[in-house]
């Protein structure tokens, strides 16, 4: 069984840019839902979607946003892009014994 | 107040010793709780969960709640140094599936 497949693994961007990060979540889970990590500030959430509706979001500003298509896939997206927006963007999918995540997208802001 | 705090640590035991984690959350109506382990440079992985006070036990890794003390541990017997990573420490207060999360606590085992 294919695991959580996130894309690009990482991206170099320049500030004021936008970026979409893509995530393909385990076949049959229609639950996704997207994390940042920081090593200051840990694992923080930003949303879930489930059946194309977002239903949880964290507390991001409005720069960032998402989306899930009828076959499960999600992408989130970042707009104007700041130095602080630098990490490691993780999504995961599952039901209600886990998360199981994927790899990661690494993104830096220069 | 933190939804979960974790001892950052390092928590340094020596191989084939039990390791301790210990983690506290501050929804007394939390549901249910969750255990990662995170290698560096690596993406968390579920190790195990535990929704009902107790122990539960999954090959070296016991896990143990206490909601009334609003508390939760992770036993890892027989240490081995594979084990060496950042332990993240996760909870979920609803049916939605958003998890809290603590910071981790990094242990390191020693040969």
């Amino acid at each position: 069984k294919a695991g959580v497949t996130q894309t690009p693994r990482y991206l170099i961007k320049t500030r004021g840019q936008q970026v979409t990060l893509s995530c393909s979540p385990i076949s049959g889970h229609r639950s996704v839902s997207w994390y940042q990590q920081t090593p200051g500030q840990g694992l923080q959430f930003l949303f879930e979607y489930f059946s194309e509706t977002q239903r949880n979001k964290g507390n991001f500003p409005g720069r960032f946003s998402g989306r899930q298509f009828s076959n499960s896939r999600s992408e989130m997206n970042v707009s104007t892009l700041e130095l602080g927006d630098s990490a490691l963007y993780l999504c995961a999918s599952g039901d209600s014994y886990g998360y199981t995540f994927g790899s990661g997208t690494r993104l830096t802001v220069v | 107040q933190k939804e979960v705090e974790q001892n950052s640590g390092p928590l340094s035991v020596p191989e084939g010793a039990i390791a301790s984690l210990n983690c506290t959350y501050s929804d007394r109506g939390s549901q249910s709780f969750f255990w990662y382990r995170q290698y560096s440079g690596k993406s968390p992985e579920l190790i195990m969960f535990i929704y009902s006070n107790g122990d539960k036990e999954d090959g070296r890794f016991t896990a143990q709640l206490n909601k009334a003390s609003q508390y939760v541990s992770l036993l890892i017997r027989d240490s081995q140094p594979s084990d060496s990573a950042t332990y993240l420490c996760a909870v979920k207060k609803n049916n939605f599936n958003k998890f809290y999360f603590g910071s981790g606590t990094k242990l390191n085992v020693k040969p």
